[in-house]
């Protein structure tokens, strides 16, 4: 079945130290969204990448969506401990040939050492 | 309200006891989705509403859980005969549309612990 893979699973990196989750699609995807989770909350929204090769910034986050619409890359420049968090990125399972629900990876989770 | 309401936010039950779960979407999004997250673990789908189409249920890991949604808006996520492993955070999302066009808003979860 359509898989939404997200590697890797753990990132420990130092203050000041980049960062780098990436995001894979078994399928083509109409749409790819990531989310940001801080320990004991909800999933938030960070943006929403809908055209081939499109790259989008906000401040220190760059988001990259493939050439083939498969996979995504999250690239946050030098991260602080604000950054801390589980990384999750979405995108629509293709149902019936119609968007149905969105299949989540199982996140990247992120710690930052001061 | 401004954000997805969920209830109750913490839940504690007995093993074979049913429990409900609610959620209450921003008003006037027409999709609904509820996920599972255990402990340090990813989001696992259970179902979706899309305005008045089917929903999708794909997601149910069994015949114990499920889901209604009156009236377009409320829906309730019902696990019968509840066992240890449905402990989890149980996430109400709700969008404006389908996931084409809008993100997720989630709501701040329904911890259930089943002893």
């Amino acid at each position: 079945g359509q898989q939404v893979m997200q590697i890797p699973q753990y990132q420990h990196v130092q203050e000041g130290e980049d960062f780098t989750t990436y995001c894979n699609s078994s399928t083509t995807l109409s749409n790819i969204q990531w989310y940001k989770q801080r320990p004991g909350g909800h999933p938030v929204f960070l943006i929403q990448l809908v055209k081939s090769g499109e790259v989008k910034k906000q401040k220190r986050l760059t988001f990259q969506f493939g050439e083939a619409k498969k996979n995504s890359s999250l690239h946050i420049t030098a991260t602080q401990t604000t950054d801390v968090g589980t990384y999750f990125c979405a995108g629509p399972l293709l149902n019936g040939g119609s968007q149905g629900n969105l299949i989540f990876g199982k996140g990247t989770k992120l710690s930052v050492k001061p | 309200g401004a954000g997805v309401s969920q209830s109750p936010s913490n839940k504690v039950t007995e093993k074979g006891k049913d429990v409900e779960l609610r959620c209450d979407p921003i008003s006037g999004h027409t999709a609904l989705y509820w996920y599972r997250q255990s402990l340090g673990q990813g989001l696992e789908f259970l179902i979706y509403f899309q305005g008045n189409s089917a929903p999708d249920k794909s997601g149910l890991p069994s015949d114990r859980f499920s889901a209604e949604r009156t009236g377009g808006s409320v829906s309730t996520l019902t696990i019968q005969r509840t066992q240890q492993e449905d402990s989890a955070v149980y996430l109400c999302a709700s969008s404006l549309a389908g996931p084409v066009t809008g993100e997720l808003f989630f709501g701040e979860g329904s911890r259930l612990t089943v002893l």
